[in-house]
């Protein structure tokens, strides 16, 4: 249970495009789910929290004009990285919380990244 | 505010012998605290959480952590380590009481090799 599917895996593109990244729960409803990115050996930064049915929650420094999140319904967010730039090549990791449960004590459920490459 | 520390970038291990992962917290009031690992080019996986209780914790793949609320300490171990466990660990936590969306904090992550 608690299984979290991201899509694509893997993304290439050029310099000013846009791509946009599914987070999809399949097993559970989650209110929240979270937006990380990551770069080669370091840990998770956490870009933003995505609320079903209101706006996300960007952490400092974060350019929420940039990563457009949208999180319609209670089993999928999705990242939008708007005029991509080869310096927003990343790997970006998306993970969601049950819903309905406790909040505080549940771990959160990862979805397997998506490396994205801009040239 | 809430941080976590993993002292050690990298762990070796022979195949065989314990492994420990080190963490250590700082959070106000209560903490929660998690272990996940990480394989190349993949999502994290989640091992185990402390919440409340007992303070050594089982969960997958063998592993087991230990809470220690005097060290503020939440180290990860095995007693006997695979070549299958090697991969990148984190460690996370948040406080019991905080914002209500539920943020964690990792650490920076260890990475573990196991030698055959």
């Amino acid at each position: 249970g608690a299984v979290v599917s991201q899509h694509p895996s893997r993304v290439i593109c050029k310099s000013g495009t846009s791509v946009k990244i599914e987070c999809r729960s399949l097993d559970f409803q989650a209110t929240t789910m979270f937006w990380y990115r990551q770069f080669p050996k370091q840990s998770l930064m956490l870009m933003a929290t995505s609320n079903e049915g209101s706006k996300a929650t960007y952490e400092q420094g974060v350019e929420k004009d940039k990563f457009l999140i949208n999180h319609a319904s209670l089993t999928l967010s999705t990242l939008t990285v708007t005029s991509a730039h080869p310096e927003d090549s990343s790997f970006y990791i998306c993970s969601a919380r049950p819903s309905g449960q406790g909040l505080s004590n549940q771990p959160q459920h990862f979805g397997d990244g998506t490396r994205l490459s801009i040239l | 505010a809430q941080s976590v520390a993993q002292p050690e970038d990298q762990v070796n291990v022979a195949e065989g012998n314990p492994l420990t992962v080190k963490c250590t917290y700082s959070v106000s009031g209560n903490p929660y605290l998690f272990w996940y690992v990480q394989y190349p080019n993949r999502g994290l996986q989640f091992l185990l959480k402390y919440i409340t209780g007992d303070n050594l914790v089982k969960g997958s793949y063998g592993f087991e952590a230990e809470f220690n609320k005097s060290q503020t300490s939440f180290h990860l171990k095995k007693p006997s380590a695979l070549v299958s466990d090697s991969a990148l660990y984190f460690c996370a936590v948040r406080a019991q009481r905080t914002d209500s969306w539920g943020k964690f904090q990792f650490g920076a992550g260890t990475q573990v090799v196991v030698t055959p």
